[in-house]
């Protein structure tokens, strides 16, 4: 199985300030076939169920405001929020699709300083 | 537009069975699958599996294999998951979640159904 690491376990930023989640998996979930790292990024606030923020590791979701980025191949990946806002108080979960049982990180708790 | 809407919260007690379900909306349910998730208290994600409407192909998680059950009636555009005889360490909030491809991440989800088992 797969296992999803990421790091930190919770952060806290200033508003406007980047905020970035590291997210490493113990083998690659690069799919050779098409070049596409079977990698996503959710967000989940309290409360309510997970967005989906980010696919094929760096495509942003219809809808995600651009100050979400994902980067990253093979088997460490990187969530960058350029400048924080405090609707984006939640905790991020990465999670690879490429080999089943798919699975998430931990998740990362973010948080206003 | 999309929608999943999940049935109720449930209180149960330990060894009773339970069937809760997910209604899709707005789009082919037949042709997208629909992953479940685990999430118990304070806790993160837990992929359990997915579930093809369109012909109910399913594939487990090891640790959920057994212990649950997958299940849709494309008549209703419905998916099911079910339990048989529940534990207290069933407790969690179970979510659904549209899967465009059996390789690709849930898109939109379910409010979530939260299963408390209590004796």
């Amino acid at each position: 199985d797969i296992v999803m690491t990421q790091s930190p376990d919770s952060l806290a930023v200033s508003l406007g300030e980047r905020a970035t989640i590291n997210c490493k998996s113990s083998q690659s979930v690069l799919d050779s076939s098409n070049n596409n790292n079977n990698l996503a990024w959710y967000q989940q606030k309290s409360g309510q169920p997970p967005k989906l923020l980010i696919y094929w590791a760096s495509t942003r979701e219809s809808g995600v405001p651009d100050r979400f980025s994902g980067s990253g191949s093979g088997t460490d990946f990187t969530l960058t929020i350029s400048s924080l806002q405090a609707e984006d108080v939640a905790v991020y979960y990465c999670h690879q699709y490429y080999d089943t049982p798919y699975s998430f990180g931990q998740g990362t708790k973010l948080e206003i300083k | 537009e999309v929608q999943l809407v999940q049935s109720g919260a449930e209180v149960k007690k330990p060894g009773e069975s339970l069937k809760i379900s997910c209604q899709g909306s707005g789009y082919s349910f037949t042709s997208y699958w629909v992953g479940w998730v685990r999430q118990m208290p304070g806790k993160g994600l837990e992929w359990m599996g997915i579930i093809y409407p369109g012909d109910s192909d399913t594939r487990y998680s090891p640790s959920f294999q057994g212990q649950v059950t997958f299940s849709a009636d494309r008549s209703i555009n419905t998916a099911y998951l079910q339990w048989s005889s529940l534990k207290a360490s069933d407790t969690a909030m179970y979510y659904c979640a549209r899967t465009p491809y059996s390789s690709s991440p849930g898109d939109y989800w379910g409010q979530g159904t939260l299963v408390t088992v209590s004796s």
